[in-house]
């Protein structure tokens, strides 16, 4: 079974500077992908980058870098320049490996999700 | 981009009664769309994998005569909620995925049932 841990419930931050939100996973197949979503207080889930288990480099997206650590199964997200529209609540989710014979459908397990306030 | 609509985004019904929550995909075809429950500050909680042509796969713990699942086209997964309760308040929000080779799932904006 697939496991994502987000152990920070609250991270504060000033604006400008960057921040790290942790995330852990636990899984035992070697083929996996790794999301951060972000969902401010209207709900909707915005999509900001993937990591597959596979990928050598770590992603990045604009302000956005995954820093994938496979060995600590770790995919913490790091935001760049903060800005006072960051603030959010962001999750960390794991994408189940499809199979062969067509029966998983890569649903996603998310973590417990972490509120981002950027501070002026 | 892919954009996943959600109707209606927001609803209020009487306890008791049934309530349809509409999720479509408006410029691509979804195999396979999921649909995840919210409480407010916590984490989504996937209810249900809903696949076109086939019957919806449920999670663990979720029932399926209570929250029925309907995938009648590449473009469109219904969600009904029957005899509503106030403990099935909520926000429901769906995701569509194009298709095997995709590994992206696109979200529709939610919708926050409130049963009274």
């Amino acid at each position: 079974a697939q496991k994502i841990t987000q152990t920070q419930p609250g991270m504060f931050v000033q604006e400008k500077e960057a921040v790290t939100l942790d995330c852990t996973y636990d899984t035992s197949d070697p083929s996996y992908g790794l999301f951060w979503y972000k969902q401010p207080s209207s709900g909707e889930m915005i999509f900001l980058i993937y990591q597959g288990s596979y990928d050598q480099q770590n992603a990045t997206e604009g302000r956005y870098s995954l820093n994938f650590q496979k060995a600590r199964k770790s995919a913490n997200l790091v935001i760049s320049a903060s800005q006072l529209g960051d603030s959010a609540m962001y999750f960390c989710a794991m994408r189940e490996p499809y199979n062969a014979g067509g029966t998983s459908y890569g649903k996603l397990t998310f973590g417990q999700g972490t509120i981002l306030t950027v501070h002026p | 981009g892919a954009v996943v609509s959600q109707h209606p985004s927001r609803v209020i019904c009487k306890s008791g009664t049934s309530v349809k929550i509409e999720c479509r995909s408006l410029d691509f075809q979804a195999t396979t769309m999921f649909w995840y429950r919210q409480f407010p500050k916590q984490s989504l909680m996937l209810m249900a994998t809903s696949n076109e042509g086939s019957k919806a796969t449920y999670e663990q713990g979720v029932e399926k005569d209570k929250f029925l699942i309907n995938h009648a086209s590449l473009t469109l997964s219904t969600l009904t909620v029957t005899s509503a309760h106030p403990e099935d308040s909520s926000f429901y929000i769906c995701s569509a995925r194009k298709g095997r080779g995709s590994y992206e799932q696109y979200f529709g904006p939610g919708t926050r049932l409130t049963v009274t």
